[in-house]
C-alpha cells in the first residue's frame, strides 16, 4: 500500500463543473508535487509546494489551482477543465525538495475524464 | 539539455528468466537515479534510488547499477515472474536543472507463465 494516499480514485466531470482532488500524506515529507500522465506518457510535473508554499508551477493553466493548507494536505483545484485535461493525476511527496539522498514517494493516482 | 531513453519500449520473456532493463542519459552531471515500477491505472512505486556515488542498489531479486561515465543505468531482475509484469520508468535530477525529475519513456515488461 502506498503511504500517499489520493482521493477520490475516479472522478468524470463536464467541463462546467468545479471539483477538486485530495492528496493527503503522514511522512512527514515537507515537499509535496502534482504530476499529470497521459496514457503510455511518463508523469509530467505540474506544481511543486515546499515548506506549503508554491515552488514551481510548470506554466500550468490557471483552471489547475493547487493549494496547500498544510504540510501533510495537498488539494489540486478543478475548472472549467477541457476534454483533452483527462489523465491520470499523480501527487508525490519526499522530505525535502531538492534532498536528492531521498526517494520521491507516488500515491496511486486519481483518473480524471472531462466530457 | 539531459534527456533519458529507456529501450527497448516492450520486452516479454518466459517466467524464470533473469532479465535486464537499460536506461541512458546524456549529461553525466546528475545527483541521483530512481526505478519505478508502475502498474496499469496505478501510480508509480520506488524500487531503487541510487546516490551519483554508488555504483549500485540491490532489493531482492533487484539490482540496479549505475554507471556516469557512460550515461547507463540498468535494472537487473533475478527469476523474473508473472508479477513482475509491469512498466518499468527510470528518472533522474540533473545536477544543471532546477530539480526537476526527469523521466525516461519507460520499459513495459511482460513476464509470461
Amino acid at each position: 500500500d502506498t503511504e500517499v494516499t489520493q482521493t477520490p480514485k475516479h472522478l468524470v466531470m463536464g467541463m462546467t463543473n468545479k471539483k477538486s482532488l485530495k492528496c493527503e500524506q503522514h511522512m512527514g515529507h515537507r515537499a509535496m508535487y502534482w504530476y499529470k500522465q497521459k496514457a503510455k506518457k511518463p508523469p509530467e510535473l505540474m506544481f511543486v509546494y515546499s515548506y506549503e508554499k508554491l515552488s514551481i508551477n510548470e506554466s500550468v493553466p490557471s483552471r489547475f489551482s493547487p493549494e496547500c493548507p498544510n504540510s501533510s494536505l495537498l488539494n489540486l483545484h478543478l475548472h472549467a477543465l477541457q476534454p483533452e485535461d483527462s489523465a491520470l493525476y499523480l501527487c508525490a511527496s519526499r522530505v525535502r525538495d531538492k534532498d536528492f539522498r531521498s526517494p520521491l514517494h507516488f500515491g496511486n493516482g486519481t483518473r480524471l475524464t472531462v466530457t | 539539455k539531459q534527456e533519458v531513453t529507456q529501450i527497448p519500449a516492450a520486452l516479454s520473456v518466459p517466467e524464470g528468466e533473469n532479465l535486464v532493463l537499460n536506461c541512458s542519459f546524456t549529461d553525466s552531471a546528475i545527483y541521483n537515479l530512481q526505478w519505478f515500477r508502475q502498474d496499469p491505472g496505478k501510480g508509480l512505486t520506488s524500487l531503487l534510488l541510487i546516490q551519483s556515488s554508488q555504483r549500485e542498489q540491490t532489493s531482492g531479486r533487484l539490482n540496479a547499477s549505475l554507471d556516469k561515465s557512460s550515461g547507463r543505468s540498468t535494472l537487473y531482475i533475478a527469476a523474473s515472474q508473472p508479477g513482475d509484469s509491469a512498466t518499468y520508468l527510470c528518472a533522474l535530477y540533473g545536477s544543471g536543472n532546477t530539480g526537476k525529475l526527469i523521466f525516461g519513456q519507460g520499459t513495459t515488461l511482460q513476464v509470461k507463465p
